[in-house]
């Protein structure tokens, strides 16, 4: 159980277009959910926190108008990078809490040319 | 604030021995969970092991157990009979009463056959 799905797992885009990542809790429901960074060997950066219902509460730096996150019911969050910069590129990961544990989905590779 | 330190970035076992991976961590809380999560290359975050503060008896999973020290704010995991396939970052977390997560910076396991 805790299965957290990501999609897609790599991106390609064209700087100035917009991609959405989506996040899902396959078998259970999550009220909260978080989205990272991780730079190459480097540790998890947090970018926000995405409470179901509510708007997401971001972290310090991260601007909330260029990712945005929505998350719409207890499965599933989303968070689309606006008008993408070669900047953007890295990796990101979503995680989804059950009871206090986090799960983590695979990640998604995001490359802006 | 809450901190997380793993002081060694790099450690290397012998195939079938045992280690000790470090962790502290700073919080004025009494009440917290610790985990450990394992990044293969493939960057898949996977949880290896839980420890709830209010619990004395150390958690164990298999070949990886912890070594908690509540007083001393130190939450090392030890794995025995390492396997090619531990090969791995390792990051220690800390979620606090509030569910807010940290995590340490990190710690590159290298297995040598």
């Amino acid at each position: 159980g805790a299965v957290v799905s990501q999609h897609p797992s790599r991106v390609i885009c064209k700087s100035g277009t917009s991609v959405k990542i989506e996040c899902r809790s396959l078998d259970f429901q999550a009220t909260t959910m978080f989205w990272y960074r991780q730079f190459p060997k480097q540790s998890l950066m947090l970018m926000a926190t995405s409470n179901e219902g509510s708007k997401a509460t971001y972290e310090q730096g991260v601007e909330k108008d260029k990712f945005l996150i929505n998350h719409a019911s207890l499965t599933l969050s989303t968070l689309t990078v606006t008008s993408a910069h070669p900047e953007d590129s890295s990796f990101y990961i979503c995680s989804a809490t059950r009871i206090d544990t986090q799960y983590f989905g695979p990640g998604t590779r995001l490359t802006v040319l | 604030a809450q901190t997380v330190t793993q002081s060694q970035p790099e450690m290397s076992v012998q195939e079938a021995e045992t280690v000790t991976l470090s962790c502290t961590y700073d919080t004025s809380e009494s009440d917290y969970y610790l985990f450990w999560y394992k990044q293969p290359p493939s960057r898949q975050m996977i949880l290896v092991i839980r420890q709830e503060a209010y619990k004395q008896q150390n958690a164990t999973e298999n070949r990886f157990s912890v070594n908690f020290q509540k007083a001393a704010k130190s939450f090392s995991l030890k794995i025995s009979d390492s396997q090619l396939g531990d090969a791995a970052m390792y990051f220690c977390a800390y979620r606090s009463p509030s569910n807010q997560f940290y995590f340490g910076t990190g710690t590159s396991l290298t297995v040598i056959p």
